[in-house]
This record gives C-alpha cells, structure tokens and sequence, in this order.
C-alpha cells in the first residue's frame, strides 16, 4: 500500500515571498502520478500541479513549480510570489493509474495529511 | 461548463438514521469517486465507479456504507444506522475516464452526527 507524509502542518509566508511545502511517500510502484490539490475553506479541492513518475522534468504551473525526487520520493511544491488567496490547505497526493476495459483510466487518491498555508499581508 | 455538484451541502442527523448523500459530476465523466474527510482519519478513498459497475469499494469503512450510480451520471452515497464517527465532509469527484487522471472535485457534504 502506499503511504503519503506531509511533515508540516502548519506553514505561514509574507505576501510576495517564497514558500515550500514538504511531501514524501513510498510506494513500490514505478509508474504513478503525483498530485497537489488546493482546499480553500470553500472545500472545493482545486488541483494545483501533477507530476507524472516516467518523466524527470520538474512540472511548473505559473507561480506553482514542484521539486520531483524520484529516487528519494519526495514531492515538495514551491510557491513563489505567495498572494493572499493562496491561503488554504494543501494536499500532496499519490495516485497509481489503472487502464480498465475500453481504455479507461482510473486510479483512486491517497492523501497525505495536508499543511494549512496561511498567507500574511 | 458545470463544475461536480454535491447535494445537500450541510447535513444534521441523529444517530441511528439513515442519510442519503448526492453527487452530480461533471457531464460526459465516466469515472466517479467517494472520498471522506474527517478529523482523525484525514482523507481517504471510499469508492470508484465507472459507468454505472464499481470495481473498487475497497474504501467503504463498513456495510452501513453503500453507494450506486444509476444512468452513468448522478450517484448516492447511503448511509445506514449513522454513528457519531460518520461525522466527516463527504466529497465526491469525478474525472473524464479516458486517458485522463484528473479527478474534479464536488464542494462536499458535511455530514454531523448528533
């Protein structure tokens, strides 16, 4: 079974500033996704940024960029230029993909324990 | 277009009743998920439909957890006999199922056991 660990539960940053949110997981699997979702206190879960395994290229979103260890398993999303509706709670995930019938894909979510970001004027 | 809608948004139960929890996902998404979150138990996965068949309801914590999907489209999480544990924000996703592994996530149901 795979396992996700955010070690931070809480973070804060200035407005403008960088920040970094730490994600590892273990997993035996070679090819997974990786994911991190954004839940503002509207619960509405809002993907940040997805890293696929198979590619070694950092994914990067806008202001959002991740730092992919494969070999250390490690996921952590860097934050730049930190705006106050970046608040929110952020959810590393892991997914392993399944290809079902007709060519379906599918793969459910398992979620670390989330970090409470909390952006400061 | 519309987004994963989730009905009702809050709901007030007593222990011992039954609950009926909706989800619409986004039109054309085959694929549909069932996530709990609660305080002690964090995040976690209940059940996947595709289609209308759900070949993983390896997440549902107990058989007072039932689920269906009726028509590919709308589907209802019951719970039977609810307990104070079931407290929790009920959330549902949904993701196209083709070459696709973006799950769309509903507002969520927060459920409260009294």
């Amino acid at each position: 079974a795979q396992t996700v660990t955010q070690s931070q539960p809480e973070m804060s940053v200035q407005e403008a500033e960088t920040v970094t949110l730490s994600c590892t997981y273990d997993t035996s699997e070679s090819n997974y996704y990786l994911f991190w979702y954004k839940q503002p206190p509207s619960r509405q879960m809002i993907l940040v940024i997805r890293q696929e395994a198979y590619k070694q290229q950092n994914a990067t979103e806008n202001r959002f960029s991740v730092n992919f260890q494969k070999a250390a398993k490690s996921f952590s999303l860097k934050i730049s230029d930190s705006q106050l509706g970046d608040t929110a709670m952020y959810f590393c995930a892991f997914m392993k993909p399944f290809t079902g019938a007709g060519g379906t894909s599918y793969g459910k979510l398992t979620f670390g324990q989330g970090t409470i970001l909390t952006v400061h004027p | 277009g519309a987004g994963v809608s989730q009905s009702p948004s809050n709901k007030v139960t007593e222990k011992g009743k039954d609950v009926e929890l909706r989800c619409d996902p986004i039109s054309g998404h085959t694929a549909l998920y069932w996530y709990r979150q609660s305080l002690g138990q964090g995040l976690e996965f209940l059940i996947y439909f595709q289609g209308n068949s759900a070949p993983d309801k390896s997440g549902l914590p107990s058989d007072r957890f039932s689920a269906e999907r009726t028509g590919g489209s709308v589907s209802t999480l019951t719970i039977q006999r609810t307990q104070q544990e079931d407290s929790a924000v009920y959330l549902c996703a949904s993701s196209p199922g083709i070459s696709s592994y973006e799950q769309y996530f509903g507002p969520g149901t927060r459920l409260t056991v009294t």
